[in-house]
């Protein structure tokens, strides 16, 4: 059971937008800022989004993030087939000293 | 260019202990402001923090597993090893190393994982 909650799964066709949602708690989302991973499978975890909305370079600007309280969310607009993977949520938690992950969302391009 | 790479055993035995080594380019944990962690993924499961070990050699543990792991480092040989003692089976998994960037904030519940190694695959089984 991770201390962040995702979605499992979430999927879209081609061009259509999508949201991934992130839930947690007062002592890490709500504390600290929210980072998002893409992960293709056998591949390992990229940054996709820092600090809450922050895009690192070369990350392209479908990709955003933002954050209100204890949740957050990742928006991807104009799905593309390349974008299917699996996205996860991170942050820092005061109460366990430490990151923590969400379970993942495995996105499917239909 | 940040580049970094596991290695390690493939297979343990359980109750043994697993040493996995982090060789990094591109940045020195002799420099401030720098650190670098470790990350596992069970087959199929999600992400889940190890440890965490900054330029000053100050330490974070994750505390389901702080008993069994300790994590150290080599600033002249740009390596960071892990140990984790008493393996089992659950322990399966690849395991990442990850530069751990500050980007600016002395807050290090601030700083984040920006670049990972490629990870390597550990098997726990008799």
């Amino acid at each position: 059971q991770s201390v962040l909650t995702q979605p499992p799964s979430a999927s879209g066709t081609p061009g259509q937008s999508v949201a991934i949602s992130c839930s947690g708690s007062r002592s890490n989302i709500g504390t600290f800022y929210v980072y998002w991973y893409q992960q293709v499978p056998g591949t390992a975890p990229r940054l996709l989004i820092y600090r809450n909305y922050v895009r690192p370079s070369g990350v392209p600007v479908r990709f955003s993030g933002s954050k209100s309280g204890t949740s957050a969310s990742l928006a991807i607009s104009g799905l593309r087939s390349e974008d299917e993977a699996h996205y996860y949520c991170a942050t820092w938690d005061d109460s366990l000293s430490g990151w923590v992950f969400g379970g993942g969302t495995k996105l499917t391009v239909l | 260019q940040i580049t970094l790479k596991e290695s390690g055993p493939t297979l343990v035995k359980p109750t043994q202990t697993l040493t996995l080594t982090c060789t990094f380019s591109g940045f020195s944990l002799g420099t401030t402001g720098v650190g670098v962690g470790w990350i596992r993924q069970p087959p199929g499961k999600a992400l889940e923090w190890l440890a965490l070990i900054y330029w000053d050699d100050d330490k974070r543990y994750s505390p389901s597993l702080k008993n069994r792991l300790t994590t150290a480092k080599d600033t002249s040989k740009n390596q960071v090893v892990l140990t984790m003692t008493n393996l089992d089976p659950v322990d399966t998994g690849t395991y990442y190393c990850a530069h751990y960037e500050q980007n600016g904030d002395a807050a290090r519940s601030n700083w984040y994982f920006d670049l990972w190694g490629r990870g390597t695959l550990v098997t726990v089984s008799s």
